[in-house]
């Protein structure tokens, strides 16, 4: 089946602007991760959903992100005024349960250049 | 804190040679900890975990609590094996984040 979809997978955004990365996971997964991946750096948390609910923020570097997952299954994680140090690979992952006993299936990402 | 500590950033192993990739982690709790794998081109995959006590692609990994480490081990290196490695810690029993190290680049000479 489809695995974990991510849009765009290239974004160019100039110093200020808003964007909104998209996250489309397995069918049927209640869980969805966000993560942040700095050149050279291993994944770093930002945000989680178990269905509609944002269960855990505490890797958003700032208010200017902002995460959302209304219907419980596609995810939007919106940057406003973007910074130089925004930019980086974006990486989604989604899995149907605890990643004790179950896989976390990532996106391919969308890097993030902010110019 | 919870951290993940992968020492070295490039690994350059000649093929058929024997591999250790080092993994050591600071963890307050009983942490489940992994291998990720990134394979030039694809995406972040989930390599082996402990708690399944697998070998997957001929590597196996042994948490030692005493020294707090999840070294990757093959006994014989193949060209495909080249990628990025990334080793991981998750809390135990929990529906919850994954910490990832930066990474080691593991390059197998032919």
């Amino acid at each position: 089946g489809a695995g974990v979809s991510q849009s765009p997978r290239y974004k160019v955004a100039k110093r200020g602007q808003d964007v909104a990365l998209r996250c489309d996971p397995i069918s049927g997964h209640v869980s969805l991760f966000w993560y942040q991946q700095a050149l050279g750096q291993g994944p770093e948390f930002l945000t989680y959903f178990q269905n509609e609910a944002q269960l855990d923020k505490s890797g958003l570097p700032s208010d200017r992100f902002f995460a959302e997952r209304p219907e419980g299954s596609v995810s939007t994680l919106k940057i406003q005024r973007t910074q130089q140090e925004d930019s980086a690979v974006y990486l989604c992952a989604s899995t149907s349960g605890p990643p004790l006993y179950y896989e976390q299936y990532f996106g391919p990402g969308t890097r993030l250049t902010v110019t | 804190a919870q951290r993940v500590t992968q020492p070295e950033k490039l690994l350059s192993v000649f093929k058929g040679a024997p591999v250790e990739l080092k993994c050591n982690y600071s963890y307050s709790g009983s942490p489940e900890l992994f291998w990720y794998v990134q394979y030039s081109r694809q995406r972040l995959q989930l390599l082996l975990r402990h708690i399944s006590r697998e070998s997957i692609k001929g590597f196996t990994a042994d948490l030692n609590k005493g020294e707090t480490s999840f070294h990757l081990k093959k006994p014989f290196a193949q060209e495909e094996d080249s990628a990025m490695y990334y080793c991981a810690l998750s809390h135990m029993n929990r529906d919850d984040k994954i910490i990832f190290g930066k990474g080691t680049r593991l390059h197998i000479l032919p």
